[in-house]
């Protein structure tokens, strides 16, 4: 089945710095991407929708300037977290969609557990 | 507004037992709803979904869900249950029209599982 993949899996940076997390799919094709926070006990919030090519679509109460989204390719997406700070800390999960998943439609990568100290 | 509610923080059941998630939605339309499972620290995996047809669906590692639009309920059950099925259940529901964005997912908030042997 479709793989996605996020790097890295866990990060630990200092407040005030930035950081990049990577979402790949290996065997398929994504025409859109999406980007998830979630905090403990909490369900998953959708922060953006990232489509390859153009600018990402961003939630209510998502800050663009604060979480920037690239979609290069086809198969990769990135999330940046500009000026990282202790409130940021997160599980990031990414999914991406696959026009030809059938059933499954989107998968989901494994996550990114970000810590900002 | 569009709206996934599931309504247990937890649920508790022994090994063996059936056991029942619970998931109520509001969406105008018909939507598309699905179950994911969350083992700790890790992405979300795909379980089972409902589109149209049959209000029971079969979906993976022996669960099943019942579709009830009357009650507008989509409840995931197992016939007995599996100390290996301790996880994170999240019930998600997605507009089906084909708009912008369509594919995005509103995920409830999730129910910890606990099978105990």
């Amino acid at each position: 089945g479709a793989v996605v993949s996020q790097h890295p899996s866990r990060v630990i940076c200092k407040s005030g710095t930035s950081v990049k997390i990577e979402c790949r799919s290996l065997d398929f094709q994504a025409t859109t991407m999406f980007w998830y926070r979630q905090f403990p006990k909490q369900s998953l919030m959708l922060m953006a929708t990232s489509n390859e090519g153009s600018k990402a679509t961003y939630e209510q109460g998502v800050e663009k300037d604060k979480f920037l989204i690239n979609h290069a390719s086809l198969t990769l997406s990135t999330l940046t977290v500009t000026s990282a700070h202790p409130e940021d800390s997160s599980f990031y999960i990414c999914s991406a969609r696959d026009p030809w998943g059938g059933l499954r439609e989107q998968f989901f990568g494994p996550g990114t557990r970000l810590t900002v100290l | 507004a569009q709206s996934v509610a599931q309504p247990e923080d937890q649920v508790n059941v022994a090994e063996g037992n059936p056991l029942t998630v619970k998931c109520t939605y509001s969406v105008s339309g018909n939507p598309y709803l699905f179950w994911y499972v969350q083992y700790p620290n890790r992405g979300l995996q795909f379980l089972l979904k409902y589109i149209t047809g049959d209000n029971l669906v079969k979906g993976s590692y022996g669960f099943e869900a019942e579709f009830n639009k009357s009650q507008t309920s989509f409840h995931l059950k197992k016939p007995s249950a599996l100390v290996s099925d301790s996880a994170l259940y999240f019930c998600a529901v997605r507009d089906p029209r084909h708009t912008s964005g369509t594919y995005k997912y509103i995920f409830g908030t999730g129910t910890r599982l606990k099978v105990l042997a």
